[in-house]
């Protein structure tokens, strides 16, 4: 299979924990996103990178956010001191520079 | 506002009609559009993407979108119980998509 995978599916978790997802791209994909899903609504954009440079940043990632990319391959998403709302759909999603965005399947983060 | 709007259903349609989808969007940067169908707890399966107005069509499905209007449009012909699922509609600004929130689309057999 040699589509977008992320990992893990599922995680649940005590408000005030930190959390790492990680996504692996489609391997000739240069541009990686991040984003996030809440009940009901379409997914929102967080952040996305061209190869290793994080290139932007929604107002939507608080600082308790950060992602990586390190070497230009796969995307690290770590929340620290997680919070009720932070449970969501986290879903990442890769491109080549102009071409159409291929999903993952997601990670469902639940924060107790 | 919304940058996109999309109704949210759900949209009952019983198997074999044409199921009729549409969103606005406001955003006149917008150079692509998508959609995409999300089955539940699962993550968004491209469908269609395009980039001029005009149709597109590919199997039993066609994009419209009507840049002039600010309208896309998404139609399944032949739609089967398998269809049932969640349509999302999308602009993208440089790279950035902007989602509809979805409608939900039921085919009874």
């Amino acid at each position: 299979d040699t589509g977008v995978s992320q990992d893990p599916r599922h995680k649940i978790t005590k408000r005030g924990q930190n959390v790492t997802f990680r996504c692996d791209p489609i391997s000739e994909h240069n541009r990686l996103y991040w984003y996030r899903q809440t009940l009901g609504q379409g997914p929102e954009f967080l952040t996305y990178f061209q190869n290793e440079a994080q290139l932007e940043k929604s107002r939507l990632l608080s600082d308790r956010f950060s992602a990586e990319r390190p070497k230009g391959s796969f995307s690290t998403l770590e929340i620290q001191r997680t919070e009720q709302g932070d449970s969501a759909m986290y879903l990442c999603a890769s491109s080549s520079p102009v071409g159409e965005q291929y999903f993952g399947p997601g990670t469902r983060l639940t924060v107790t | 506002q919304k940058e996109v709007e999309q109704d949210p259903g759900p949209l009952s349609v019983p198997e074999g009609a044409i199921v009729s989808l549409n969103c606005t969007y406001s955003n006149s940067a917008f150079q692509y559009f998508m959609w995409y169908r999300q089955y539940s707890r699962k993550g968004p399966e491209l469908l269609m993407y395009t980039y001029s107005s005009g149709n597109k069509e590919d199997g039993r499905f066609t994009a419209q979108v009507d840049k002039s209007s600010k309208y896309i449009s998404l139609f399944i012909r032949d739609s089967q119980p398998s269809d049932s699922a969640t349509y999302l509609c999308a602009g993208d600004s440089w790279g950035k998509l902007q989602f509809g929130a979805g409608t939900q689309v039921v085919v009874t057999p």
